[in-house]
């Protein structure tokens, strides 16, 4: 069954070190997404993507986040300038509709903490 | 804006027993999708179950059934025979025709207990 898959699983970094989470999304999928999950906490919403430029993105997206798909697989997630209340699960996914309809597949997770 | 609210952060369950898990949400979208989400201790997210608004037909996937009640806005999930490996943190999780972004609930740690 085909999946999402992130890098890496674990990261652990110093406040203010820019971080890269990387994601491959389903191939044939077309629609991305990053969603973010602090623990124990809700799962929330950051970003989606779709035709190589963003269509929707949170209030949390803020001018420290960015998001690239630099070839035709993989879809990233910067954070510029860490801070510690970036510790989260990160989560991307995927799927081949959107808007409400979209069933999204989602990966393991990136696990980020920040020191 | 769209809500999503579970009422229960935690249940528990005798295996083999039945569990129902609550969910409500508010919005003023005429069509939208619900969804269960799992996710177990590996912290993987899985589809559980989807519910389009427009059926008025309850989706059922094997031992997982969902109880949506489109006037009360509420869209519970039944897990019968529960499984050990049923054991989760379950989300319930609103899709708005409108937007891209999917809302989820706080979560309701289940436990089956053997």
């Amino acid at each position: 069954e085909p999946e999402v898959t992130q890098t890496p699983s674990h990261q652990v970094t110093q406040m203010g070190q820019e971080v890269i989470l990387r994601c491959v999304p389903i191939s044939n999928h077309l629609y991305f997404y990053w969603y973010r999950q602090i623990l124990g906490q809700k799962v929330e919403f950051l970003v989606s993507f779709y035709n190589n430029e963003i269509s929707e993105k949170s209030e949390i997206f803020d001018d420290q986040f960015s998001v690239e798909r630099p070839d035709g697989s993989n879809f990233t997630l910067k954070i510029r300038s860490t801070k510690l209340e970036d510790s989260a699960m990160y989560f991307c996914a995927s799927s081949d509709v959107g808007r409400g309809a979209n069933v999204l597949t989602f990966g393991a997770g990136s696990r980020l903490t920040v020191l | 804006a769209q809500t999503v609210t579970q009422s229960q952060p935690e249940m528990s369950v005798q295996e083999a027993e039945t569990v129902t898990l609550s969910c409500t949400y508010d919005t003023s979208e005429s069509n939208y999708y619900l969804f269960w989400y799992k996710q177990p201790p590996s912290r993987q997210m899985i589809l559980v179950i989807r519910q389009e608004a427009y059926k008025q037909q309850n989706a059922t996937e094997n031992r997982f059934s969902v109880n949506f009640q489109k006037a009360a806005k509420s869209f519970s999930l039944k897990i019968s025979d529960s499984q050990l490996g049923d054991t989760a943190m379950y989300f319930c999780a609103f899709g708005g025709d409108n937007n891209n972004d999917m809302r989820f609930g706080a979560g309701t740690r289940l436990t089956v207990k053997p």
